[in-house]
This record gives structure tokens, sequence and C-alpha cells, in this order.
């Protein structure tokens, strides 16, 4: 069974700081998904790391996987305030229903 | 967009009521899941829904849950005798494929269902 851990659980850090997210799991993942979550809000899809050596970013944050080291990192640039959320990765092992496994989480706040 | 919408968007019952969850998924979606989030904790996979069936389920789905897809559009979770570890956030999601080449299985969520037990 697939099982996806990250660390820090809990992150705070000051505006303009780099910091970086680490999920590793436990076996072979066909894809990475990163998601934040807003307090009491849902899931909102970030990026989609489909392949070994895949890196994307958009604004600030930066996702890339290592398929060999079981490894994606999620790597915030100049944090601000607005980042402030939880991150969640998440494996699947695909199938027939792509079903996610979420990691525990990380909370990030970004302190002014 | 298209989005996913679910109601109610909080419910607040009696342990031994059942309750039932609604969705809507995206319209042209065939793959439906519902997770469940306990507060605090992590985001937690119930049970995957295609072509009219369960697919996959966990552990924690046993006999108390059900899902049902009752006229082509709406999405139900059913809890028929609701205890207090029952309340959570239940997210509801969908996709239009489960993954494969070229595409990225990404599921969609909705705001979620927030269900508290008395």
């Amino acid at each position: 069974e697939l099982k996806v851990e990250q660390n820090p659980l809990f992150l705070s850090m000051q505006e303009g700081k780099n910091y970086t997210i680490y999920c590793n799991y436990s076996t072979t993942s066909d894809r990475l998904y990163w998601y934040r979550q807003d307090p009491g809000k849902s899931l909102e899809s970030l990026f989609v790391l489909l392949s070994n050596g895949a890196v994307k970013q958009e604004g600030r944050l930066m996702a890339s996987l290592d398929t060999k080291a079981r490894l994606s990192t999620l790597h915030i640039t100049a944090a601000v305030h607005d980042l402030s959320a939880t991150y969640f990765c998440a494996g699947t092992y695909g199938g027939a229903t792509n079903k996610l496994i979420f990691g525990t989480g990380t909370l990030l706040a970004v302190q002014p | 967009e298209p989005e996913v919408t679910q109601t109610p968007s909080h419910q607040v019952t009696q342990m031994g009521q059942e309750v039932i969850l609604r969705c809507v998924p995206i319209s042209n979606h065939l793959y439906f899941y519902w997770y469940r989030q306990i507060l605090g904790q992590k985001v937690e996979f119930l049970v995957s829904f295609y072509n009219n069936e369960i697919s996959e389920k966990s552990e924690i789905f046993d006999d108390q849950f059900s899902v049902e897809r009752p006229d082509g559009s709406n999405f139900t979770l059913k809890i028929r005798s609701t205890k207090l570890e029952d309340s959570a956030m239940y997210f509801c999601a969908s996709t239009r494929t489960s993954g494969g080449l070229l595409n990225t299985g990404e599921l969609f969520f909705g705001e979620g269902s927030r269900l508290t037990v008395l």
C-alpha cells in the first residue's frame, strides 16, 4: 500500500524567505500531485508531476519529482503572506481508479 | 469554469441518524470519489465509483456507508447510522479519466460538507 509522508508538518517562515517542503512516498507512484487547502476550504490543485525529473513552476512555487528517490519537493521562493495555507502532496499507483493517497500535509504560516 | 458542487455545506445530526451528502460532479467526468478529512488531519480516501458501481473502497467505508448515482448527475454518500467519529469534512471529487500517458488523472474537489455528529 502506498504511504506518503511530508515534512515538515508545520512551517513558520518570514516573508521574503525561501523554503522547501518534502514529500516522500513508499512505493512506486505513477504520478505526484500537490494541492493547496485554505482553512475550512476545499483542495485546490497546484501541480501534477507525471514523470521522473518533472519540474513545474507557478509564481513563487516550484515542484519537482525524483521517482528514483521517491521524493517530490515544493519549493517556495520569497514567501508572501498569501501563500499561508496547508499544502498536501498525493501519490497514486493508478490502476482503474486513480485513487489519490494524501500525505500528512504541511501547514505553512508566512509571517510579515 | 465547471466545478464540483456539494450540499449541504454543513450538517449537524444526532448519533444514530441517517445522513445523505450530495454532490454534483463536473458534467463530462466519469470517475467519482468521496474523501473525508477529520479536523486537522490528512485527507483520507473512502470510495471510488465508475460506470455505476464501486470500483474501490477503503477500510473506513464499512457497511454503514453507501454511494449512489441515482439520476446521472448527482452522486450521493449515505451514512446509515452516524457515529461520533464520523464527524469530519467530506469531500466529493471527480475526474474525466483515470490517468494514462496523456491524461493527468487530476481530481477536482468540491467545497466539502462538514458533518457534525452530536
